[in-house]
């Protein structure tokens, strides 16, 4: 079966700063992997994914993921962080064919001034 | 481009009553719909998908229903919720058609609902 962990709860930074919301996952096969964001109380907002080729993916809102197959990870990766991206991260993987997307947990990430 | 709705916002309603959530998606044709379920602000639960009109895959066995009357629509209901069928809804749609499960599923805004 295929499963993600998200092993932060929450992620602190400060603004300007770099940031990396971490995720690994577990699949039978080549995994397709995808990241959303979530605001309060809105529905989840579509980042970035990765397929296949290049293993570093850029997404939106200068947003970018780095796909390692030997380290079954996925982290998600901004180089200065905004206190705008404050916001609830959600890492989710599916393999091949019709298969729900499975999601993580959540990490919650907070941004100060 | 494409655009999904869901109806209403909010929603409170007394246990024991019915319930109909609605979802439409504008700008694509024979979408692949979702609805799915966020508990306490984080997991999120595939509740049910559709492939097509009138094709509805249940994922987990619940006090809800799911149904498609038409292509772009995804319609949630209950005949008498519970108080465990709070939560915040969510509709999402993909392409159909796309080989290898490569689509990327688009959320709607969402529904609040509170049983009480």
């Amino acid at each position: 079966a295929q499963s993600v962990a998200q092993p932060e709860d929450q992620v602190n930074v400060a603004e300007g700063n770099p940031l990396t919301v971490k995720c690994t996952y577990s699949v039978s096969g080549n995994p397709y992997l995808f990241w959303y964001v979530q605001y309060p109380n809105r529905g989840l907002q579509f980042l970035l994914k990765y397929i296949t080729g290049d293993n570093l993916v850029k997404g939106s809102y200068g947003f970018e993921a780095e796909f390692n197959k030997s380290q079954t990870s996925f982290h998600l990766k901004k180089p200065s962080a905004l206190v705008s991206d404050s916001a609830l991260y959600f890492c989710a993987v599916r393999v091949g064919g019709f298969q729900k997307l499975v999601f993580g947990t959540g990490t919650r990430l907070l941004v100060s001034p | 481009s494409q655009t999904i709705h869901q109806w209403p916002a909010t929603l409170v309603q007394p246990v024991g009553s019915p319930l109909s959530l609605e979802c439409t998606v504008e700008g694509t044709s024979n979408p692949n719909l979702y609805w799915y379920r966020q508990a306490a602000g984080r997991g999120l639960q595939l509740l049910f998908y559709s492939v097509g009109i009138g094709q509805i895959s249940s994922e987990v066995p619940q006090n809800l229903s799911a149904s498609r009357p038409q292509d772009r629509q995804f319609i949630l209901s209950s005949k008498k919720l519970l108080l465990s069928d709070s939560g915040f809804y969510l509709c999402a749609w993909s392409v159909r058609g796309v080989a290898g499960g490569q689509e990327t599923q688009y959320f709607g805004p969402g529904t609040r609902l509170l049983v009480l």
